[in-house]
């Protein structure tokens, strides 16, 4: 049973190139996250979606941040026109029922904004 | 919005002993649970709890999920180099998993 993936594991954008991270739950998990984390500091929640559904999206920006799970394929978080305060590590976790329950990580995105 | 308080914020250990750390909360959290994270990766779930006073171990890393469901402890035994790394805990209310601040391992020089 293979673990969460995620892809690209570094990806290096120009300010104001579009970014796209992907991530596959783990199988038979609906239930995504997204965090985010900078250099030495701890996991800050962007938004939260079942399939189809984006359930919370209290943790992200209001512009340029979207993110979808469509029925079939992986997650995606899109930045448009990133800036270089977006440099970051993108995590995903995926869960197999999203309410009290564990969840799993995969290995990150680290977005490098030039 | 709900916040958890992981203490200590760093600690360093040498090799054999035990240590402990944290979280706390003014909420009351339905699971709690223990990831490690290691420098260029994501965390890895250590230990999951799902009851209140429920302790549970995984080798040498033992949790509690404390009675009044605000609050959880991690202790590891005869420490090892290995060990180094960021410990998170996390609280899960229904959809929200939130996170501790994290407590970073280090090794004593």
């Amino acid at each position: 049973n293979a673990g969460v993936m995620q892809n690209p594991r570094h990806l290096v954008r120009r300010r104001g190139q579009e970014a796209r991270l992907r991530c596959s739950p783990m199988k038979g998990h609906s239930h995504v996250y997204w965090y985010r984390q900078l250099p030495e500091e701890g996991l800050k929640f962007m938004v939260y979606l079942q399939k189809e559904n984006i359930i919370d999206e209290s943790g992200m920006p209001k512009e340029r941040f979207s993110a979808e799970f469509p029925k079939e394929g992986p997650s995606i978080l899109r930045i448009q026109q990133v800036v270089r305060g977006d440099s970051a590590a993108y995590f995903c976790a995926s869960s197999p029922r999203g309410r009290d329950t564990e969840a799993f990580f995969g290995q990150g995105t680290r977005l490098t904004v030039v | 919005g709900q916040q958890l308080n992981q203490s200590p914020q760093s600690m360093f250990i040498q090799e054999g002993e035990d240590v402990s750390m944290n979280c706390t909360s003014s909420s009351i959290f339905n699971t709690w649970l223990w990831y490690k994270q290691e420098p260029g990766e994501g965390p890895v779930l250590l230990i999951a709890l799902y009851k209140a006073g429920e302790l549970t171990s995984n080798g040498r890393l033992t949790a509690q999920f404390g009675i009044t469901r605000k609050d959880s402890f991690l202790n590891i035994s005869a420490s090892i180099p290995s060990d180094v790394g960021i410990y998170f805990c996390a609280g899960t209310a229904g959809n929200k998993l939130t996170f501790g601040g994290g407590t970073r391992v280090l090794v004593k020089p």
